[in-house]
């Protein structure tokens, strides 16, 4: 099957820095990618969903200008996190897909945040 | 709102035991219903695809049922094996042009102990 994969998969950070997530679709390219967190025993939780080579489209309560999403090319979304705070924390986990949301989605194997 | 609710929340089961978890939503009308499987620290990998049509789906010792009238869904995992210890995620998918938001249940956790 297709493979996502993240880059890191784990990163500490300390409060007020910035930290940037990279989500690669391997063996195919993605017109869409999607970005969820999840916390400890909690479901995963839509935060954006983005198209390449056009503005990502965030979930509500999601803060745009603290989460960056970049989707540059049919390969690549990035996620940053920036100045970070503690409740960051965060197992945040990409998906990609060749196209909107009822195609299938090859998550990534996640990135666990943690801010200090 | 959309919701879809599992149960149970964990199961606890020994080596060689079937098992069934459950799903039910209130997702109307879905283009499609997943079942993943996510071990601990990891991305959820697809297990089944079942569109609204579809009343089962297997993938090898998982099978998923679907009763669209009912809005319930359930995975059945035959002879289970240690490396089944995983949470089991039900998704509903809505149609494409529509709200785009897949809604994901909590997952069952699910524990093989030898």
């Amino acid at each position: 099957g297709a493979v996502v994969s993240q880059h890191p998969s784990r990163v500490i950070c300390k409060s007020g820095t910035s930290v940037k997530i990279e989500c690669r679709s391997l063996d195919f390219q993605a017109t869409t990618m999607f970005w969820y967190r999840q916390f400890p025993k909690k479901s995963l939780m839509l935060m954006a969903t983005s198209n390449e080579g056009s503005k990502a489209t965030y979930e509500q309560g999601v803060e745009k200008d603290k989460f960056l999403i970049n989707h540059a090319s049919l390969t690549l979304s990035t996620l940053t996190v920036t100045s970070a705070h503690p409740e960051d924390s965060s197992f945040y986990i990409c998906s990609a897909s060749l196209g909107g949301s009822s195609y299938e989605q090859y998550f990534g194997p996640g990135t666990r945040l943690t801010v200090t | 709102k959309n919701q879809v609710e599992q149960s149970p929340q964990s199961l606890i089961i020994l080596e060689g035991k079937n098992c069934t978890l459950q799903c039910n939503y209130t997702v109307s009308p879905f283009s499609n219903l997943r079942w993943y499987k996510q071990d601990t620290g990891r991305g959820p990998v697809s297990l089944t695809i079942m569109t609204f049509s579809e009343n089962t789906k297997s993938n090898g010792r998982y099978t998923a049922t679907l009763d669209a009238d009912t809005k319930q869904s359930s995975l059945h995992i035959t002879a289970s094996q240690l490396s089944d210890s995983a949470s089991y995620i039900c998704v509903v998918i809505p149609p494409s042009g529509g709200s785009y938001i897949p809604t994901f249940g909590r997952g069952t956790s699910l524990i093989v102990h030898p």
